[in-house]
């Protein structure tokens, strides 16, 4: 039972550069999160999801898209990154009608 | 709107109890949390209050709430080296509340240090 992964754990883009994190989860939670941690700021949502094909736009959506193809996955897509998306990204899980919200260990992403 | 204000750093010695303060806005938020960010690591939660109580114990860790003055704090009694980490206040609106649907409202940190 691995909770809630991310894959990477590191990466450097340079400007225009595409990519794309992946959050998996194995407790068949409902809804999934996407936020960025940036220094001083706290957590920030990006987008999220209540289920399976369904999506939603979080504080700071732009310059992300994110897709939900299958309840356990949850992807978050930086389409031409920029410096200001340099930030650690962490994924969240929680079941529907709990409040309790899972994270994962996070992905720190560079972009010089 | 929700925002919630956290001071920036507390530094304490071992041995000492140390309390981390947070104020919240949102008064109608259902549930607060503590969560714990050791360097260079995920967020792990450390304790959660229903709105409806004013106090949470669990082993080391209090939890006072005062939903009056909208004022939430942790304690850590007998504060350890390991203890040492950025502590985050969040709220929860209610589901569907706003168009909520179960998403955090982060303070910015407090980071706590022991020293020996």
């Amino acid at each position: 039972n691995a909770g809630v992964t991310q894959t990477p754990k590191f990466r450097v883009l340079k400007t225009g550069q595409s990519m794309t994190l992946l959050c998996a989860q194995d407790m068949n939670h409902e809804y999934m999160y996407w936020y960025r941690q940036d220094p001083g700021m706290g957590l920030r949502l990006i987008h999220y999801s209540v289920g399976e094909g369904t999506t939603a736009k979080g504080e700071v959506p732009d310059g992300y898209n994110v897709s939900r193809l299958k309840k356990q996955n949850f992807l978050l897509g930086l389409e031409s990154a920029a410096p200001s998306q340099t930030s650690v990204y962490f994924c969240a899980t929680r079941e529907g009608g709990a409040y309790e919200q899972y994270f994962g260990p996070g992905t720190r992403l560079t972009v010089t | 709107g929700e925002d919630v204000e956290q001071s920036l750093f507390l530094s304490v010695r071992e041995g000492d109890s140390s309390v981390i303060n947070c104020t919240y806005t949102d008064s109608s938020s259902t549930y607060l949390y503590w969560y714990k960010q050791e360097p260079g690591a995920g967020l792990q939660l450390l304790t959660y209050i229903f709105s409806n109580m004013d106090m949470k114990q669990d082993q080391r860790l209090t939890v006072l709430l005062n939903k009056k003055d909208k004022h939430l704090s942790l304690r850590i009694a007998d504060t350890q080296t390991g203890d040492s980490a950025i502590y985050f206040c969040a709220e929860s609106p209610p589901l569907n509340y706003g168009g909520s649907q179960g998403n955090l409202i982060f303070g910015k940190g407090t980071k706590l240090s022991v020293k020996p």
